[in-house]
């Protein structure tokens, strides 16, 4: 089956203890994101990657790191988590020309305490 | 910048009676628009997309919307409201040459009743 896989999906962690949250896709895309979702903003862009070792900046990509190393994998690390990014985020993916089309993950909601 | 506005964060709507979400984009020469649904506690779908071919544009579930360049919208449209349909729906611009780019609309929560 043709999907996106986040994990944890449930995380609850202190302020300061480094996190990752994997995202895995079986699709061969190239294109891979992260966004969080906010109640009444809608989902914002963290940082997204055109193809393997290439990464670039969404719009609120500070306090989040993100690598590339495999086609498939796409993590997202939060070095030294706070609570201003409780949220709820989800992975996406797609093909590079197709990349206006998105497939989600099923989202990771993280609380920050 | 390119941006996204969806003029209800809440519709309520009877079952079997015409549903309407409202979205209206930044004037761009290139825009692609989408519709995305997320029911409670899921990831998010694609319903249906504009991608500069026919500017009626069929998606699954029976909706529908219509790009009217005129107007700058994509207002999201079903004939029949049935209750699976309460989730949340986001109206999600990009455009050409900027394909890594997805802007979202803040949303619109579709609630169903009886």
């Amino acid at each position: 089956e043709a999907q996106v896989t986040q994990n944890p999906r449930y995380l609850i962690t202190v302020t300061g203890k480094k996190l990752t949250v994997t995202c895995s896709q079986n699709m061969n895309h190239e294109y891979m994101s992260w966004y969080r979702q906010d109640p009444g903003l809608g989902l914002r862009q963290i940082y997204y990657s055109m193809n393997v070792e290439v990464t670039d900046k969404g719009d609120v990509p500070e306090g989040y790191k993100v690598s590339r190393k495999e086609k498939r994998n796409f993590p997202l690390i939060l070095e030294s988590p706070s609570p201003n990014q409780t949220s709820l985020y989800f992975c996406a993916s797609g093909r590079l020309g197709e990349s206006y089309e998105q497939y989600f993950g099923p989202g990771t909601r993280l609380t920050v305490t | 910048a390119q941006s996204v506005t969806q003029l209800d964060s809440h519709v309520s709507v009877s079952e079997g009676t015409p549903v309407l979400l409202r979205c209206n984009y930044s004037s761009s020469y290139s825009p692609s628009l989408f519709w995305y649904v997320q029911h409670p506690n899921k990831g998010l779908q694609l319903l249906l997309k504009y991608t500069s071919a026919a500017t009626l544009v069929k998606g699954i579930n029976g909706f529908e919307a219509e790009f009217k360049k005129s107007e700058t919208s994509f207002h999201l449209t079903k004939p029949s409201a049935h209750m699976s349909d309460a989730a949340e729906y986001f109206c999600v611009v990009t455009y050409t040459g900027t394909a890594s780019k997805l802007t979202f609309g803040t949303g619109t929560r579709l609630q169903v009743t009886l």
